[in-house]
């Protein structure tokens, strides 16, 4: 895996509450994403990042926000969580000028 | 509404045949195309992809067939073998950014000894 790190790898939380999912990679690439995997839909990006404190929303950004303070940190946050957000989220990150995504191995939440 | 449609949506393959995924695509602006492979608990990794302007790309054992005028690309994955199984990502973007990466709904490959 390309130096990137996601935490926590596993987490249930129930209705509402607010939810925080951390990936820091050491790869010190530029662009950095979020993805959630859902069976029949297959990746689908919900936010990404062009470098710090510069983010834009994806596919399916509504209920998350993101926040990137440093170049190797990039924070996704469910505020409200609902049982549609159950899912296996996906980091990845890219270097300026290519298009090879790297995956981290993922974060599974269940909402309940 | 995918931007990117893949079949099959499971395949079972025996040891040494051929599997054979499927992607369309609508966008022509589409101008690179890339395959995925994800083994269980892990996330996807880059196997194998091809650009426009050529119509057969191969590495090892597996091979993308591009076909522009039709807008399909399919991957084909030699001599396949148990270690093969996995879920298979075909994906396409535009230009050389990931944030326009769109990828099918998935294929899982089973190799059966």
């Amino acid at each position: 895996d390309a130096g990137i790190t996601q935490s926590p790898r596993h987490k249930v939380t129930e209705t509402g509450t607010p939810v925080t999912l951390r990936c820091h990679q050491t790869e010190n690439h530029r662009y950095m994403y979020w993805y959630r995997q859902d069976p029949g839909h297959g990746l689908r990006l919900i936010h990404y990042s062009y470098g710090v404190k510069d983010t834009d929303k994806g596919e399916v950004s509504d209920g998350y926000s993101v926040s990137r303070s440093k170049t190797e940190d990039f924070l996704l946050t469910l505020e409200s969580a609902t049982s549609s957000q159950t899912s296996v989220y996906f980091c990845a990150i890219s270097a300026e000028g290519g298009n090879t995504i790297y995956f981290g191995e993922g974060s599974w939440l269940t909402v309940v | 509404q995918q931007q990117v449609k893949q079949s099959p949506q499971s395949l079972i393959v025996q040891k040494g045949g051929i599997s054979i995924i499927n992607c369309a695509y609508e966008n022509t602006a589409f101008d690179y195309f890339p395959w995925y492979q994800q083994f269980p608990g892990k996330g996807p990794a880059l196997l194998i992809a091809i650009r426009p302007d050529v119509s057969e790309k191969k590495e090892g054992r597996f091979t993308i067939s591009f076909n522009k005028s039709a807008k399909q690309f399919s991957l084909h994955i030699m001599d396949s073998q148990p270690g093969d199984s996995a879920t298979y990502f075909c994906a396409a973007s535009i230009g050389e950014y990931g944030n326009k990466l769109v990828f099918g709904a998935g294929t899982i490959l089973r190799v059966k000894s």
